[in-house]
């Protein structure tokens, strides 16, 4: 069956530019989330929903971050005036609910900011 | 704080079991404990998960002490295609929204 889909997968932008993220979740799945993975660190968490509400924003980085999510598929992450510490790959995971229930991952997107 | 303490690294021989260590000494009742690994230059993958018991499924084994303050997952047979890190993850239900990933074992299978 279809996994996560993640798009686009690669993304180079200049300094300053806004870019705009977006994830497919597994059909069904009423959860998803956000997470980056800088290079050479661990995966951090940013965001995520429980249908159309983010109950969760904490690891959004600043301000210039935000997400939404409509009809409880797709989602979509922004990034504002993008720095240089704003490129990692942003992944996007889903799953039945926010139980126990695991999360599924798609690929990432790999942000570059020249 | 880290809630699981993995070695860095380690090595397993093609065809051979690769038995991973976790310690979470202060997993509660209600925390489960997970298994992920990342390929190179792809996403998580999820691999299994468990409470209190052993958990057997088509990739792996889970192994959960008694006490429940370490686990093992066992690759019964290595292949190549399983080099990748691998996470262990201890999530309840204060923090159902999210996993927590700490730096993981690197696991290099070799021919």
């Amino acid at each position: 069956g279809a996994g996560v889909s993640q798009s686009p997968s690669n993304k180079v932008t200049e300094k300053g530019k806004d870019v705009e993220l977006r994830c497919d979740p597994i059909s069904g799945h009423t959860a998803l989330y956000w997470y980056r993975q800088s290079l050479g660190q661990g995966l951090e968490f940013l965001i995520y929903f429980q249908g159309n509400s983010a109950p969760d924003k904490s690891g959004l980085p600043s301000d210039r971050f935000s997400a939404e999510r409509t009809g409880g598929s797709v989602s979509t992450l922004t990034i504002q005036r993008t720095q240089q510490e704003d490129s990692a790959v942003y992944l996007c995971a889903s799953s039945y609910g926010t139980g126990w229930q695991p999360q599924h991952f798609g690929d990432g997107t790999r942000l570059s900011i020249l | 704080d880290a809630k699981t303490t993995q070695p860095p690294s380690m090595d397993c021989a093609e065809g051979r079991a690769a038995n991973l260590p976790c310690n979470h000494s202060t997993i509660s009742g209600n925390e489960y404990v997970y298994w992920y690994r990342q390929i190179h230059s792809q996403g998580p993958q999820y691999i299994i998960h468990g409470l209190k018991n052993n958990e057997t499924n088509e990739m792996a084994s889970l192994i959960i002490t008694e006490d429940r303050k370490s686990s093992t997952l066992i690759l019964p047979h290595a292949t190549l295609r399983d080099t990748a890190v691998y996470y262990c993850i201890v999530r309840g239900t204060d923090s159902w929204g999210k996993l927590q990933f700490g730096s993981g074992t690197q696991v290099v299978v070799t021919p």
